[in-house]
């Protein structure tokens, strides 16, 4: 059964401590995105890679890291910087970067929601 | 950048058609118009997508203006399933901006 899995479903992290969420294609996709998502609101873009070993910031990447050393993977680190971790985290791809193709569509896993103990 | 602009929430009875509007004034000639939903504490669904002419799915009608700043997204049948939180969107540079949404309520 082809698509995104994100893991775990829930996550707890504590005060100074670093959590990875997991994501994991078997689409064949090149492109590879974290949303954060934040109760009543839409999604804000953390990161996106469109080729392994590349990643880009979007538009609320501080106190997050990713890293791309294979195609089927991109997991997304909450470091001790980010303040307010509290949130619901989507991974999403795409077959390729929407800079090569102007008719792309996302796909999303199920999603990670994170909270603070 | 291309932005959208949808309505904050809709209500529309069931087995009739909901009509969701979204503006994209600045839309440029070669974007895409996608629409996806979100039932609650799930990933968004992919609905449908355009550039200028109308399309067809089996989930629903999208309408397109013909000078491409506005569309509708037409769900032909409600039902209570349909409750959700849908997104017009606008790809700008490399990356989908999702606004706010508009959450749709099917009332039986």
């Amino acid at each position: 059964d082809g698509g995104i899995t994100q893991s775990p479903k829930y996550l707890f992290r504590k005060e100074g401590q670093n959590v990875t969420l997991s994501c994991e294609q078997n689409l064949n996709h090149d492109a590879m995105y974290w949303y954060r998502q934040d109760p009543g609101q839409g999604l804000r873009l953390i990161y996106y890679s469109q080729i392994v070993n590349d990643f880009q910031k979007g538009d609320i990447a501080e106190g997050y890291s990713v890293s791309r050393e294979k195609k089927e993977s991109f997991p997304l680190t909450v470091t001790s910087a980010q303040k307010n971790p509290t949130a619901f985290y989507l991974c999403a791809s795409s077959i390729a970067g929407t800079g090569r193709r102007a008719n792309e569509k996302l796909f999303f896993g199920s999603g990670t929601q994170l909270s603070v103990l | 950048d291309a932005k959208t602009t949808q309505p904050p929430s809709m209500d529309c009875a069931e087995g009739r058609a909901a009509n969701l509007p979204c503006n994209h004034s600045t839309i440029s000639g070669n974007e895409y118009v996608y629409w996806y939903r979100q039932i609650h504490s799930q990933g968004p669904q992919y609905i449908i997508h355009g550039l200028k002419n109308n399309e067809t799915n089996e989930m629903a009608s999208l309408i397109i203006t013909e000078d491409r700043k506005s569309s509708t997204l037409i769900l032909p049948h409600a039902t209570l399933r349909d409750t959700a939180v849908y997104y017009c969107i606008v790809i700008t540079g490399n990356q989908f901006y999702f606004g706010t949404g508009t959450s749709l309520t099917v009332i039986p």
